[in-house]
């Protein structure tokens, strides 16, 4: 089945902690995204990626940090400059050419910062 | 630049009746509207979309949607509503000024609580 895999599920974070989240896609889609969400505030774009190492801030990315080595990995890290780091996070993909572009998303990681 | 405005943040029926979620949206260019919906601790899944052919849209589950230029709205309805549908749906605004999905603007979500 082709698809999204975001690792792991839950995960919690101590203060001053970085963390890295896993982002997996076997759709050859050649664009990435990260997307936070909180209640009530939809999902803001943190970072994205078009191509392979190359990626472009999105509307929220001070505090993160992704690389893109490889086409079907965009693993996103949450560094301890990140100061309100409890969120949802959802990774997606997508074709990155033309216009009508939907984004199809991971389960989620849910970060907690204990 | 471009917006959405999803206009109840929760909206509760009971089942078997119909649903009707509220969509506004602005944009500069010519856009690309979809429907998605999250269910608990999930991901999003696309319900539809709206790509400048027929202004009324069919999606899964019995979802429809209808693009209205003139009132600026892109309102998602169902004739009769299930338990399995509730969720949360977004309401999402594509502005089309080049590839990528890094151009999509997110409404803010709206609750269905269906009643038994």
């Amino acid at each position: 089945d082709g698809g999204i895999t975001q690792s792991p599920k839950y995960l919690f974070r101590k203060e001053g902690q970085n963390v890295t989240l896993s982002c997996e896609q076997n759709l050859n889609h050649d664009a990435m995204y990260w997307y936070r969400q909180d209640p009530g505030q939809g999902l803001r774009l943190i970072y994205y990626s078009q191509i392979v190492n190359d990626f472009q801030k999105g509307d929220i990315a001070e505090g993160y940090s992704v690389s893109r080595e490889k086409k079907e990995s965009f693993p996103l890290t949450v560094t301890s400059a990140q100061k309100n780091p409890t969120a949802f996070y959802l990774c997606a993909s997508s074709i990155v050419t033309g216009p009508n572009t939907e984004a199809f998303f991971g389960q989620g990681t849910r970060l907690t910062v204990v | 630049a471009q917006s959405v405005t999803q206009l109840d943040s929760h909206v509760s029926v009971s089942e078997g009746t119909p649903v009707l979620l509220r969509c506004n949206y602005s944009s500069s260019y010519s856009p690309s509207l979809f429907w998605y919906v999250q269910h608990p601790n999930k991901g999003l899944q696309l319900l539809l979309k709206y790509t400048s052919a027929a202004t009324l849209v069919k999606g899964i589950n019995g979802f429809e949607a209808e693009f209205k230029k003139s009132e600026t709205s892109f309102h998602l309805t169902k004739p009769s509503a299930h338990m399995s549908d509730a969720a949360e749906y977004f309401c999402v605004v594509s502005d089309n000024s080049g590839g990528g999905a890094d151009g999509l603007t997110f409404g803010k979500g709206t609750h269905l609580i269906i009643q038994p």
